[in-house]
């Protein structure tokens, strides 16, 4: 079965340092990758995603994220993070062309301080 | 474009009393999700749609929660009796070809 692992519960830096949140994932066969960003009492905003082509994948806001096979990771990085990056981070994987639903990572908590 | 709809945003019942929450996902999405998302977890799929078909309700208590899609468009979700491990978000969410889920902002429940 698939599952999403997200090494770090918390992470807390200070405002303007590099980050990195790390993934992993357990399918052996072609997925489908995501990043979604959760803000207090809000639902799920994608951040970004990984569907084929250009194993590095960017969001608007400076997030990127590099698709690794052969390690079966998606760890999101910013080289320089903001106040406003505080929120709940959740990884999420499914099968390719499956159309089977998003399986999530149990979250990891960015805290940006000044 | 609109995106999912759901209501209401806080509900708070008695353990034991019943509950029904609504979903409207975005025009077109053939496919609609339900995700319970306990306090400090990640969101775990209840029950996956397809049109009005259900694909995948294998982790849906089912004695207890049920869910329904008649026209394929809107959907209910409902929990009787509810009990106190029930308080969670729950999330609905919708995709066009699967590649990508759009989210509610979820109905906050807590079970008293």
């Amino acid at each position: 079965a698939q599952s999403v692992t997200q090494l770090d519960s918390q992470v807390p830096v200070f405002e303007e340092a590099p980050v990195e949140l790390r993934c992993n994932y357990s399918s052996s066969v072609s997925v489908y990758l995501f990043w979604y960003v959760q803000y207090p009492n809000q639902g799920l905003q994608l951040l970004l995603k990984y569907l084929s082509g250009s194993t590095l994948v960017e969001s608007i806001n400076g997030f990127e994220a590099e698709f690794n096979k052969s390690q079966t990771s998606f760890h999101l990085r910013k080289p320089s993070v903001h106040i406003s990056d505080t929120a709940e981070y959740f990884c999420a994987v499914t099968y390719y062309q499956a159309g089977t639903a998003l399986i999530f990572g149990k979250g990891t908590t960015l805290s940006v301080s000044s | 474009e609109a995106g999912v709809a759901q209501s209401p945003r806080y509900k708070i019942i008695e353990k034991r009393q019943s509950v029904a929450f609504w979903c409207n996902p975005i025009s077109g999405h053939a496919t609609l999700y339900w995700y319970q998302q306990i306090l400090g977890q990640g969101p775990k799929l209840l029950i996956q749609f397809q049109n009005n078909g259900v694909v995948d309700d294998s982790q849906l208590p089912k004695d207890r929660f049920s869910a329904e899609r008649l026209k394929g468009v809107d959907s209910t979700l409902k929990i009787q009796p509810a009990k106190l491990e029930d308080s969670a978000v729950y999330l609905c969410a919708s995709s066009f070809e699967n590649t990508e889920a759009f989210f509610g902002q979820g109905t906050r429940l807590t079970v008293v």
